[in-house]
């Protein structure tokens, strides 16, 4: 049973430039968070999202960044115009969504380096 | 809202000796539940050891415990015999048991543990 994959593991841009992060969560799971780590400081959550919803988006910048978890495919975390702020690790996490207190499974993120 | 506080940006420790990390945490809720991940260079988040926050007796995974005090919203975790593929980052992280299905974790600053042979 494959963990939760996420790709690219590493992604450059040039400011102005678009970021497309894709996560594929464990097999079963229907629930997908997306975290955003910067250097040397702890995950801070972006958006929590459930097959076709955002269920929480309270961590989401207002503007430039979008997410989306369709029937289909991966979940996609969209970032753009990027800017050299938003250089840094950014994790996709997955949950069964069905067992109290399941625990999240994370992928092994993927560094955006914006030039 | 909810904040975890890990006041030790960094700590050492001998190998096969016994280190402590701290962790504090604020809520005004009285469900919820704790966690300690760690993030080796790899940047893998590992789950370490989980408490529910209404069980008394706390947790305990082979070489890995916590002392879990609901009082005083403090949640250490202790390392015996350290290894060094313990060589890591800590991170000290809060869920609410409020709302089913949701699994938002809120995060500490992390610690880096560094293990001296």
């Amino acid at each position: 049973n494959a963990g939760v994959m996420q790709n690219p593991r590493h992604l450059v841009r040039r400011r102005g430039q678009e970021a497309r992060l894709r996560c594929s969560p464990m097999k079963g799971h229907s629930h997908v968070y997306w975290y955003r780590q910067l250097p040397e400081e702890g995950l801070k959550f972006m958006v929590y999202l459930q097959k076709e919803n955002i269920i929480d988006e309270s961590g989401m910048p207002k503007e430039r960044f979008s997410a989306e978890f369709p029937k289909e495919g991966p979940s996609i975390l969209r970032i753009q115009q990027v800017v050299r702020g938003d250089s840094a690790a950014y994790f996709c996490a997955s949950a069964t969504g069905t067992v109290y207190n399941s625990p999240l499974h994370f992928g092994n993120g993927t560094r955006l380096t914006v030039t | 809202a909810q904040t975890v506080t890990q006041s030790q940006p960094e700590m050492s420790v001998q190998e096969a000796e016994t280190v402590t990390l701290s962790c504090t945490y604020d809520t005004s809720e009285s469900d919820y539940y704790l966690f300690w991940y760690k993030q080796p260079p790899s940047r893998q988040m590992i789950l370490v050891i989980r408490q529910e926050a209404y069980k008394q007796q706390n947790a305990t995974e082979n070489r890995f415990s916590v002392n879990f005090q609901k009082a005083a919203k403090s949640f250490s975790l202790k390392i015996s015999d350290s290894q060094l593929g313990d060589a890591a980052m800590y991170f000290c992280a809060y869920r609410s048991a409020s709302n089913f299905g949701n699994e938002k974790l809120t995060f500490g600053t992390g610690t880096r543990l560094t293990i001296i042979p």
